[in-house]
């Protein structure tokens, strides 16, 4: 158990909805970030925030936001749902930028 | 543009023997690497990590090589046992990076077998 906890764990949901992933970061990390993995793909950086903040922006797509709130945990918002944005989404967290991240077990979302 | 490339996707041994898994970059920016372990339906799982000032590093059956030359490094895990059947995944982190974000290769599956 990595101390990172995302849900939900399974996810379908049909072309063009929205659906909300939730991530609670481990005890004292203040770092989030947001990992897509598709079929037979590596891991995809999204997104990262760093104790509220967005720190860093990869390869999110524009139907696709985050945030992090003051409690540090944070949520990943994807809306206009496409049968292509099936796949594993994982969260990792780490104390600060240069650690050595940690990561939950992710969120399957299938998109029907 | 792939800046870190796992080129096996597969990698099988026999148990008790060497597995060697490679990963090679491109940015020579990137000043630390770590290698990730994960199982299905599970998330990555921190295994070993190297900075760029050093060549090797050890932890028990694992041990990571850079060779900064040559842009590469590889993971020994000695000796196999089944339960290291896994998805091996090599990560980067850029020099001047103050995000800690972390990028990864395609990954490579290894069995050991019995």
């Amino acid at each position: 158990d990595s101390g990172v906890t995302q849900t939900p764990k399974h996810l379908i949901t049909a072309t063009g909805q929205r659906v909300t992933l939730r991530c609670s970061p481990r005890s004292g990390d203040l770092s989030v970030y947001w990992y897509q993995q598709s079929l037979d793909q590596g891991l995809q950086f999204l997104i990262q925030y760093y104790n509220g903040e967005e720190r860093a922006k990869g390869n999110i797509l524009e139907r696709f936001s985050a945030q992090q709130f003051p409690d540090l945990h944070s949520e990943l918002n994807l809306s206009s749902l496409e049968l292509g944005d099936s796949a594993l989404y994982f969260c990792a967290s780490s104390v600060a930028a240069g650690n050595t991240i940690y990561f939950g077990e992710g969120s399957w979302l299938t998109v029907v | 543009d792939q800046q870190v490339k796992q080129n096996s996707p597969s990698l099988s041994v026999q148990e008790g023997r060497i597995s060697i898994l490679n990963c090679d970059y491109t940015n020579s920016m990137f000043d630390y690497f770590l290698w990730y372990k994960k199982y299905p339906a599970e998330g990555p799982t921190f295994l070993i990590s190297i900075s760029s000032i050093k060549d090797k590093n050890e932890d028990g059956r694992f041990t990571v090589f850079l060779n900064k030359s040559a842009k590469h490094l590889s993971l020994h895990i000695v000796p196999s046992q089944p339960g290291d059947s896994a998805v091996y995944f090599c990560a980067a982190r850029g020099q001047t990076s103050n995000t800690g974000k972390l990028i990864f290769g395609q990954g490579t599956t290894l069995q050991v077998k019995p």
